[in-house]
């Protein structure tokens, strides 16, 4: 079936420095790919998203491309900000409008000032 | 202007009780979802509706009971609470055809 498979961390850094958190996926087909982010006591907010191969998603400074050839969709930012300290969760949907949402298992961010 | 809320945000009840959990969404949605999110941070899909009508059970215990009374609201109703239950619960909404999910703030079901 379709999985996605992200780093889980914890990962701490300092402020300013660089981030990438990897993910990578198993579907057929082209599925729509997302980020999501959850900030400490919150829900899920849309981070970006792609729905095509080689589409590049991009918010807040954060990108991440679809990469149909290496099934990866990671996320990158050059510099993290205390304020990006949150759960990030990589996911996917199928291929044909699925109407599910198939998550990793999320990667806690600290960012120290 | 709330897109899509949840009630209640915190819910405490002991085992063996029944407990219902409410979702609207106003964003002119055909498509709402209940998630489960575990201690361990874990997201899954529970149930999915279309236009009041279920599409998705990921093999929920039918102690689940999802209620879509129309295409703005999806309730879930829990029979005979048991401690593994204990989570927190997301509702969301999209078009139809999958398009972008939009999460409510979740509800942190503590069964004691």
């Amino acid at each position: 079936g379709d999985s996605v498979t992200q780093m889980e961390g914890p990962v701490t850094l300092s402020e300013e420095a660089c981030l990438t958190i990897n993910c990578t996926y198993t579907a057929t087909g082209y599925p729509s790919l997302f980020w999501y982010v959850q900030y400490p006591g919150e829900g899920l907010q849309l981070l970006l998203k792609a729905t095509k191969a080689d589409d590049k998603g991009s918010n807040k400074g954060f990108e991440a491309t679809y990469r149909k050839e290496t099934t990866s969709f990671h996320l990158e930012k050059g510099s993290v900000q205390v304020s990006d300290s949150a759960v990030y969760f990589c996911a996917l949907t199928p291929q044909g409008g699925s109407e599910k949402l198939v998550f990793g298992k999320g990667m806690k961010l600290t960012v120290n000032p | 202007d709330t897109a899509v809320s949840q009630t209640p945000k915190y819910l405490v009840t002991q085992m063996g009780n029944d407990k219902s959990i409410k979702c609207e969404q106003n964003l002119g949605h055909d498509t709402m979802y209940w998630y489960k999110q575990d201690s361990k941070k874990f997201l899954k899909i529970m149930f999915s509706y279309n236009n009041k009508e279920l599409i998705i059970n990921e093999t929920v215990p039918n102690r689940f009971s999802p209620k879509s009374p129309d295409k703005a609201h999806l309730n879930l109703h829990i029979n005979s609470l048991e401690l593994g239950d204990s989570a927190v619960y997301f509702c969301a909404s999209s078009q139809v055809g999958g398009g972008t999910q939009y999460f409510g703030p979740g509800t942190r079901l503590t069964v004691l």
